[in-house]
């Protein structure tokens, strides 16, 4: 089970809007809404974001939100702000005996 | 809201066994239906699933590490634990311990451990 995809980094000026992408299967991505987002400050535990795709649980800001298109789940951040700066992953469940799969990481860097 | 705590050796030598252990606060490991996990990220790198346990016991696998990986769980000290034995410098990371729902089974996590191995 390779990872998921996603790109290395993106960029933004603080109150832009960025999308990260995450790139699967039908056997991950594209077979449930099951996808998550997680938010890693360095030295720091990854944070939940959004889960299920789109739900955003408590204590993740508004400016968050997630999406899916056949094999390919979006992370929306929206008013970019400093405190946004951070490595992102995606997750999701899979259908093969990996069961749990993360993507590459998407490192934000806000300008 | 559950809290977990990591804990254990912080340095392996190599071909041992590395034991890890979660302790989980602000909840019965026993009385929610949560799936237990381990994950680790090596320096600079990626998250990898490694394995989970769900509340009844039931217990899966990374095909990668199956065949050297065991967890378990402690109801009477709310603690479940990972053992991955014959450890090589590819094993240095650091390890987390997670919990949460079957399509979003890492909604807390512990502040991570670094494990070395080397001798």
């Amino acid at each position: 089970q390779s990872a998921l995809t996603q790109p290395a980094s993106v960029s933004g000026s603080p109150g832009q809007s960025i999308t990260i992408s995450c790139t699967g299967t039908n056997s991950d991505v594209g077979g449930c809404n099951c996808v998550s987002w997680y938010q890693q400050h360095p030295g720091k535990a990854p944070k939940l974001m959004i889960y299920d795709v789109s739900n955003r649980p408590s204590g993740a800001s508004n400016r968050f939100s997630g999406s899916k298109s056949g094999n390919t789940a979006s992370l929306t951040i929206s008013g970019l702000q400093a405190e946004d700066e951070a490595d992102y992953y995606c997750s999701s469940y899979t259908t093969s005996s990996t069961l749990y799969v993360f993507g590459t990481g998407t490192k934000v860097t806000v300008l | 809201q559950v809290q977990l705590q990591e804990s254990g050796p912080g340095l392996v030598k190599p071909s041992q066994t590395l034991s890890l252990t979660c302790t989980v606060s602000g909840d019965s490991i026993s009385s929610v239906n949560y799936y237990w996990s381990w994950i680790r990220q090596p320096a600079g790198k990626g998250l990898e699933w490694i394995a989970r346990i769900y509340t009844s016991g039931g217990t899966n696998y990374s095909p990668s590490l199956k065949s050297r990986v065991t967890i378990s769980v402690d109801r009477s000290k709310n603690q479940f634990s990972l053992n991955l034995s014959s450890v090589t410098a590819a094993d240095t990371a650091v390890y987390y311990c997670a919990s949460g729902g079957l399509t979003h089974p890492f909604d807390y996590w512990g502040q991570g451990i670094l494990v070395t191995v080397s001798s």
